[in-house]
């Protein structure tokens, strides 16, 4: 099945710097990779995902870039604020509709 | 706005007993899914389920079971609740075969005492 290995699992960052977390996933049938936002206390909430016939998304401050060769894709965050801190998912699909996700990585933002 | 609504946020229950999660969705979505999220681990798939009483095995399924009586309506059992299932339980749904996109609830945060 789907492997999706996601880093790093921490980020701290100040305010207005980029920043950038990367996957990898191992099966080269999946054409589709959601990025999910998840904050204290909710569930995870879909921001960004890019299928595999694209090879960059954007979405104001937030881009996703694709790399099928590599199997890997990685999500920007430019101008970061306060409240983008929270912990940062991505997945893959794998099989009926499922998505397999990476581990997560927590980015905190300092004023 | 579109909902997928987790019946207890919180819930304690002890080792042995059977436990009842609760998931209702109102985007009539084909596919509903429970997730286990583990500090570490991330997010793990226990079952799925693509139509009314059908259901599928994701990566973690022992220990638990589902129903899908509804088609707005999820249910994850634990037939047996022991110390190991203390988790934080999330359900989503997304629709038919295609469309990935999942909605997520808020999650239930079980604690096997």
């Amino acid at each position: 099945g789907e492997n999706v290995e996601q880093h790093p699992s921490t980020l701290s960052v100040q305010e207005g710097d980029s920043a950038v977390i990367k996957c990898t996933y191992s099966d080269s049938a999946s054409n589709y990779f959601p990025w999910y936002k998840q904050e204290l206390g909710k569930g995870p909430q879909l921001i960004i995902d890019i299928r595999s016939n694209v090879g960059e998304k954007k979405d104001q401050r937030i881009a996703v870039t694709l790399n099928k060769t590599a199997k890997h894709f990685s999500l920007h965050i430019t101008e970061t604020q306060p409240e983008d801190s929270a912990v940062y998912f991505c997945a893959a699909n794998s099989g009926y509709s499922t998505l397999t996700f990476g581990k997560g990585t927590m980015l905190l933002v300092s004023p | 706005d579109v909902k997928v609504t987790q019946s207890s946020r919180y819930l304690v229950k002890r080792t042995g007993e059977k436990v009842f999660l609760e998931c209702v969705q109102d985007m009539d979505h084909e596919n509903m899914f429970w997730y286990r999220q583990d500090p570490g681990l991330g997010l793990r798939l226990i079952y799925f389920s693509y139509d009314v009483k059908m259901k599928e095995k994701g990566d973690i399924p022992e220990g638990y079971s589902v129903s899908r009586e509804k088609k707005e309506r999820f249910s994850l059992i634990l037939e047996s609740a022991s110390t190991n299932q203390t988790s934080m339980y999330l359900c989503a749904s997304s629709f038919g075969a295609g469309n990935y996109g999942y909605t997520f609830g808020s999650g239930t945060r079980l604690t096997v005492v």
